[in-house]
């Protein structure tokens, strides 16, 4: 059976922290991984990783993909109150594009 | 403005009542999903559409029904015999053949069933 792992499921940190999210995953016809985050309703779009070790980087936020140990991390670093969100990952594991979610990391940063 | 829009924001219905929640876009994607949301679950497939007049079920389909008449909607029908049908249901579009696997969501419907 398909699934994908996230962890921690929620964490609390103080402004300025660094926050490491992991999404692992197990399925069957791997084709790419997407972060998303989540504040109050829509989520919206972070990275989409496809090929191992190579990282993707946006201001403060970085993700990193190993395809051997089928695993992903999303850094935070500096952390803000803005960053106070769920974070999802997701798998897609079709040619077309089914995705696969996680239960995703509720993260809050604490003034 | 390009987008998906969902419509109630907030919906209310009594039991063993059908309910029809609205998605549309004007993205010109050819395929949309409709996800189901509750607190420690991420999200869940319930249908999803590649083309106009085709759809295919999700993991969690049972209770729900949709249609795909226009590319533009993708309506969600919230039966009776859905048994637990109070949640944040997301829908969402993605272009076919460009490479990009991203997902666009709508800022979701919240239902509540009483």
């Amino acid at each position: 059976e398909d699934k994908v792992v996230q962890s921690p499921l929620s964490l609390v940190v103080h402004e300025g922290d660094t926050v490491t999210l992991n999404c692992s995953y197990e399925v069957t016809n791997f084709r790419s991984l997407l972060w998303y985050k989540q504040e109050k309703k829509a989520p919206t779009f972070l990275f989409m990783l496809t090929s191992s070790g190579i990282e993707k980087k946006s201001g403060r936020l970085s993700s990193i993909l190993d395809k051997k140990e089928l695993f992903s991390i999303l850094n935070i670093t500096a952390t803000q109150t803005g960053d106070s969100a769920i974070y999802l990952c997701a798998v897609v594991n079709d040619s077309w594009g089914k995705f696969q979610f996680g239960a995703g990391t509720q993260v809050v940063v604490t003034p | 403005d390009g987008g998906i829009t969902q419509s109630p924001k907030y919906l209310f219905r009594k039991e063993g009542q059908n309910v029809t929640l609205s998605c549309e876009q004007n993205l010109n994607h050819d395929a949309m999903y409709w996800y189901r949301q509750d607190p420690g679950q991420g999200l869940r497939l319930i249908y999803y559409s590649q083309i106009v007049n085709d759809f295919q079920k999700g993991d969690i389909a049972e209770g729900y029904s949709v249609s795909r008449e226009k590319k533009e909607s993708f309506p969600l029908t919230v039966t009776s015999a859905q048994k637990n049908p109070t949640a944040f249901y997301l829908c969402a579009s993605s272009p076919t053949g460009t490479g990009s696997y991203e997902q666009y969501f709508g800022p979701g419907t919240r239902l509540t069933v009483t």
